[in-house]
């Protein structure tokens, strides 16, 4: 099955800079990455996703890039700030007519923005 | 669009009880559903797929007989944790599956706010 590694665990950043996040995939079938965003307690919110037909993506502040080749996809978030502060998690799945694939979550990135 | 509700939002039993969640997408139809489970500072853990209509999938390690799902409906899937025990607190999240064709076919997933349960 597929395996997501996620890295860092922790991510102190000042605000106005940027953070990155990355991911890598085992599974060379997997054609959807979604990055979602959760607070404490509260849902994950889906932030921002790519397909493995684009490399860049890119919403705002917000951008992904997957490289299909090496079989990862960073997070990029420019001009950060304090509502930034979250629980960030990659995942992976693949796409198909049946529609019921299953995302496998990256183990997530605390992500804290430095006033 | 594409909200999904939970409930409760808390439970707090005794153990050896059995505790319903329900889950439910308010402004569309769900043929599948998922259900996870969250450890404290953990990341989401899928423990199983909900079919509408059909037996549900579950993940290698999970008991289907003390997470008893059931998907009656386009609309609700409800996981039933069956004789709780101490161990089996945590935070259960469900998610409904949304079919996007605009940008690429690709299945998007809407989560609900989560259960938090507590077996004493």
């Amino acid at each position: 099955g597929e395996n997501v590694e996620q890295h860092p665990s922790t991510l102190s950043v000042q605000e106005g800079d940027s953070a990155v996040i990355k991911c890598t995939y085992s599974d060379s079938a997997s054609n959807y990455f979604p990055w979602y965003k959760q607070e404490l307690g509260k849902r994950p919110q889906l932030i921002i996703d790519i397909r493995s037909n684009v490399g860049e993506k890119k919403d705002q502040r917000i951008a992904v890039t997957l490289n299909k080749t090496a079989k990862h996809f960073s997070l990029h978030i420019t001009e950060t700030q304090p509502e930034d502060s979250a629980v960030y998690f990659c995942a992976a799945s693949m796409w198909s007519n049946f529609g019921n694939e299953k995302l496998t979550f990256g183990t997530g990135t605390r992500l804290t923005i430095i006033p | 669009g594409a909200v999904v509700s939970q409930h409760p939002s808390w439970v707090i039993c005794k153990s050896g009880t059995s505790v319903k969640i329900e889950c439910r997408s308010l402004d569309f139809q769900a043929t599948t559903m998922f259900w996870y489970r969250q450890f404290p500072k953990q990341s989401l853990m899928l423990m199983a797929t909900s079919n509408e209509g059909s037996k549900a999938t579950y993940e290698q390690g999970v008991e289907k007989d003390k997470f008893l799902i059931n998907h009656a409906s386009l609309t609700l899937s409800t996981l039933t944790v069956t004789s709780a025990h101490p161990e089996d607190s945590s935070f259960y999240i469900c998610s409904a599956r949304v079919v996007r064709l605009a940008g690429g076919p690709r299945n998007e997933q809407f989560f609900g706010p989560g259960t938090r349960l507590t077996v004493l």
